[in-house]
């Protein structure tokens, strides 16, 4: 059950876009379509903002989108802005019906 | 509304166990399959277990298999986490997590968290 992987940090400039990846296996992320993506803002809880490797929760900006390719999920943010700033997680359901989360990724707005 | 609230959490001696619990309201909770998962000061969120929406499931963390048994009542509206023999690596802020996906990780609603502390 290793970590999938993630880049420590990105940084983007208000209104560009940014993407953000996470790369498995083909036991997780490469074998199932259970990719999730959570925003998490310091001090609080993760919040869920793409399913199913790229499904929006409800009430989610259409300014956040998700993709994968062989064993790489990848979220992308659009038209950056500041409450955006956070720390950035992905998921995925594995082969052993068990859960792995990557190490997280700092989104930076400058 | 949909709310899940955590509490059990405290300092703890290494080598002690201790007994989470998460009061679901909001929702009918015996419909879902429910996750544990924490998160070490400064550090990322880590899987630690999940289970189905009956009980009739369960699976862990490598990390913690053993040591670690989720649980719930479904007439109480409640999910527990037992953790055994604690150890200093234990040391985390605990959610508990609604899947709307019965194992996938659609993790839509978490509660706010409780802290655990092992410490001597």
């Amino acid at each position: 059950q290793s970590a999938l992987t993630q880049p420590a940090s990105v940084s983007g400039s208000s209104g560009q876009s940014i993407t953000i990846s996470c790369t498995g296996t083909s036991s997780d992320v490469g074998g199932h379509n259970y990719v999730s993506w959570y925003q998490q803002h310091p001090g609080k809880a993760p919040k869920l903002m793409i399913y199913d490797v790229s499904d929006r929760l409800s009430g989610v900006s259409n300014r956040f989108s998700g993709s994968k390719s062989g064993n790489t999920a990848s979220l992308t943010i659009s038209g950056l802005q500041a409450e955006d700033e956070a720390d950035y997680y992905c998921s995925s359901y594995t082969s052993s019906s068990t859960l792995v989360f990557g190490g997280g990724t700092k989104l930076t707005v400058l | 509304q949909v709310q899940l609230v955590e509490s059990g959490g405290g300092v703890v001696q290494p080598g002690r166990s201790l007994r989470l619990s998460c009061a679901a309201s909001g929702f009918t909770f015996s419909s879902y399959a429910m996750h544990w998962v924490r998160q070490a000061p400064g550090k990322g969120l880590e899987w630690v277990a999940l289970i189905w929406y009956d009980g009739s499931k369960k699976y862990y963390a490598d990390s913690v298999k053993g040591r670690v048994t989720i649980s719930r009542d479904n007439s109480k509206n409640t999910l527990y986490l037992q953790i055994n023999s604690l150890r200093v690596e234990d040391t985390a802020v605990y959610y508990c997590a609604r899947d709307l996906s019965s194992g996938g990780g659609r993790n839509d609603c978490w509660g706010q968290g409780i802290l655990v502390t092992v410490s001597s």
